[in-house]
């Protein structure tokens, strides 16, 4: 089955500084890949995908990733860390077309 | 255009009620999906709507059902409510014919069953 695994339930940065999210994935095929971020009370917005095109993906407010087939990995960055970055960050898999399965969470605190 | 709705957005039940909810997608999505968000389970999806047919569905109990109309928009229903089942409920659209095309997610319904 596939499925994805988030290897850090929190993680605090200073801001200014890089952002190191991390998402291990476990798939049969090549999969489709997401990141999403949620604010609180807020919906869920997209900030990349990944489906079998560039293996580094860029998305919005600065963010990307970079699918490591060999490390099944699929890891989000940013090089410089806003205020308003904190946010909960969650690695999705598409399987079966829209059906999500999400990973467990990222919390992202950011310190001024 | 307007985003994806969801009403009510609170939502306060006692056990062994029902309860219905409701999601309008974006203009021109036909696919919605509806997802469980709880704090010591996470996000789990629930089941996806295209055409009014259940396309996919996830493992959940038969008291979670939904249905979709022509227009696309969607309901989902909850019988015979447990604390349990008290939870954030997302409701996404997409279009259909691309694969894995973005889903757009609702700002969800909060269910409090006492």
């Amino acid at each position: 089955a596939q499925s994805v695994t988030q290897l850090d339930s929190h993680v605090s940065v200073s801001e200014g500084t890089p952002v190191l999210l991390r998402c291990n994935y476990s798939s049969s095929y090549s999969p489709s890949l997401f990141w999403y971020v949620q604010h609180p009370n807020k919906g869920l917005q997209l900030l990349l995908k990944y489906t079998s095109a560039a293996t580094l993906v860029k998305g919005i407010n600065g963010f990307e990733a970079e699918f490591k087939k060999s490390e099944t990995s699929f890891h989000l960055t940013k090089p410089s860390a806003h205020m308003s970055d904190a946010a909960e960050y969650f690695c999705v898999v598409s399987v079966n077309g829209n059906k999500l399965v999400f990973g467990a969470g990222t919390i992202l605190r950011v310190k001024s | 255009k307007a985003g994806v709705t969801q009403t009510p957005r609170y939502l306060i039940k006692t056990r062994g009620q029902q309860v219905t909810l409701s999601c309008s997608p974006i203009s021109g999505h036909r696919s919605v999906s509806w997802y469980q968000q709880t704090p010591g389970q996470g996000l789990q999806f629930l089941f996806e709507y295209f055409s009014e047919t259940q396309r996919n569905k996830g493992n959940f109990p038969g008291r979670f059902s939904g249905r979709q109309f022509s227009n696309s928009r969607s309901e989902m229903n909850v019988s015979t409510l447990e604390l349990g089942d008290s939870a954030l409920y997302l409701c996404a659209s997409s279009l259909v014919g691309v694969r894995d095309n973005e889903q757009f997610f609702g700002p969800g319904t909060r269910l409090t069953v006492l």
